[in-house]
This record gives C-alpha cells, sequence and structure tokens, in this order.
C-alpha cells in the first residue's frame, strides 16, 4: 500500500459545477497537508497549504482534512475551464520532505 | 530571477550517456528538493538540501543518480550512464526550511533517452 492513494481520474465536469477532489494516507505522522496545481508541462504551484483537522477556505477553493479517518480533499466552486489541470496533494511530517500523490487530472469542459 | 530557474528544458540523450541538470533557486531558500515525474504518475522525491547539512539522498534510485549544491544555491543533478526508463521529467524545488511542505517548483527539465 502506498503512503499516499490518489485516484488519477481523469474526472470531467461541466463549468459551475462543485468538484470534489480526494486523497488517502496511511501514516498518521503525517501533520502538513498540501494541494498543488500542475497545468500542462509545467512546474506544480500550491494552492492550498493546512495544519490541523478541519476546513480552510480560499476563495472558490475549501481544503478539508480529517485526520482520524486519514482523508483529506479539495473542493472547488463554481469550477472553470481554466481550472483544468492536475491536483496533487502532498502530505509531510518532521521530515519537511512531502510525499505527493500521483495526482488527479481535472477537466472543466464549457 | 524571482522563481525557480531550471536547464535545459528539454535533453535528448544516447543510451549510455551522461546528462547534468541545473537549478537555480530562489534567492534566500536554504532548502532545495529534487523530484522526478514520470509519465502519468506522482512526484518522485530524489534527494534533499538543507543549507550547510548534509544531503538526504534516500530518494536516489540508484549510484548512476548524484547531485551537489554549491555554495548553498545552485544544484546540478547528475545521472551517468543513462537508461531508457530513466526518461521523466526531473523538478527542482525549493523552500524557507522553516515552512514545513511549502514548495517553489522550477517547470522541469525533460529527459528523453532514446
Amino acid at each position: 500500500q502506498k503512503e499516499v492513494e490518489q485516484d488519477p481520474g481523469p474526472l470531467s465536469v461541466p463549468e459551475g459545477a462543485i468538484v470534489s477532489l480526494n486523497c488517502t494516507y496511511s501514516n498518521s505522522a503525517f501533520q502538513y497537508f498540501m494541494w498543488y496545481r500542475q497545468y500542462s508541462r509545467k512546474g506544480p504551484e500550491l494552492l492550498m497549504y493546512t495544519y490541523s483537522s478541519g476546513n480552510k477556505e480560499d476563495g472558490r477553493f475549501t481544503a478539508q482534512v480529517d485526520k482520524s479517518s486519514k482523508y483529506i480533499s479539495l473542493f472547488i466552486r463554481d469550477s472553470q475551464p481554466s481550472d483544468s489541470a492536475t491536483y496533487l496533494c502532498a502530505l509531510s511530517g518532521g521530515s519537511y520532505i512531502p510525499t505527493f500523490g500521483r495526482g488527479t487530472s481535472l477537466i472543466v469542459h464549457p | 530571477g524571482a522563481g525557480v530557474s531550471q536547464s535545459p528544458s528539454n535533453k535528448v540523450t544516447e543510451k549510455g550517456k551522461d546528462v547534468e541538470l541545473r537549478c537555480d533557486p530562489i534567492s534566500g531558500h536554504t532548502a532545495l528538493y529534487w523530484y522526478r515525474q514520470s509519465l502519468g504518475q506522482g512526484l518522485e522525491f530524489l534527494i534533499y538540501f538543507q543549507g550547510n547539512s548534509a544531503p538526504d539522498k534516500s530518494g536516489l534510485p540508484s549510484d548512476r543518480f548524484s547531485a551537489e549544491r554549491t555554495g548553498g544555491s545552485v544544484s546540478t543533478l547528475t545521472i551517468q550512464r543513462t537508461q531508457q526508463e530513466d526518461s521523466a521529467v526531473y523538478l527542482c524545488a525549493s523552500s524557507l526550511a522553516r515552512v514545513a511542505g511549502e514548495l517553489f517548483f522550477g517547470e522541469g527539465s525533460r529527459l528523453t533517452v532514446l
């Protein structure tokens, strides 16, 4: 079993839909939870960063962490075609070396 | 520069040749990472540098891979005797060590081994 599991998709939704992206993990030592967005042929860029369980909101994006279930989510409201990208979850503990999921490919069609 | 700079952006080489990939991190960032991303796969950790500490080489897949960081800034990843399975995008990232997990990535070096 990999430390971080993420469905690669692709996930195809119509413009305006609410998108839910998820990762599960097995290592309870993970304390920091991140979501990165990667456009085609570009490097990943940090989208959301959380430390504790609960929700964190930033504009149309909400990150949710449930440490008891070892489950993290990213919600995108009012999705736009410009949100089409690969979304990677990343988790780290005290070592400061994040472990990444495989990424989920999201396609938002007009 | 404002961001992490990597060169070359694309490299095509023949099996058995050596390649060097360069990374210029964000000024002031003390931590530097190399990851590898194969087609359809996530990011595979290779090596981590933090200040003047000994690097964490635990992710290097074989002794054909090595990396150095000179003067706490520029880093070079070297792959000797390249194999076809080394074909991937090699991503460099830097960060302020006090904030765990906030990495700033370059655009990557795409390596193709024929």
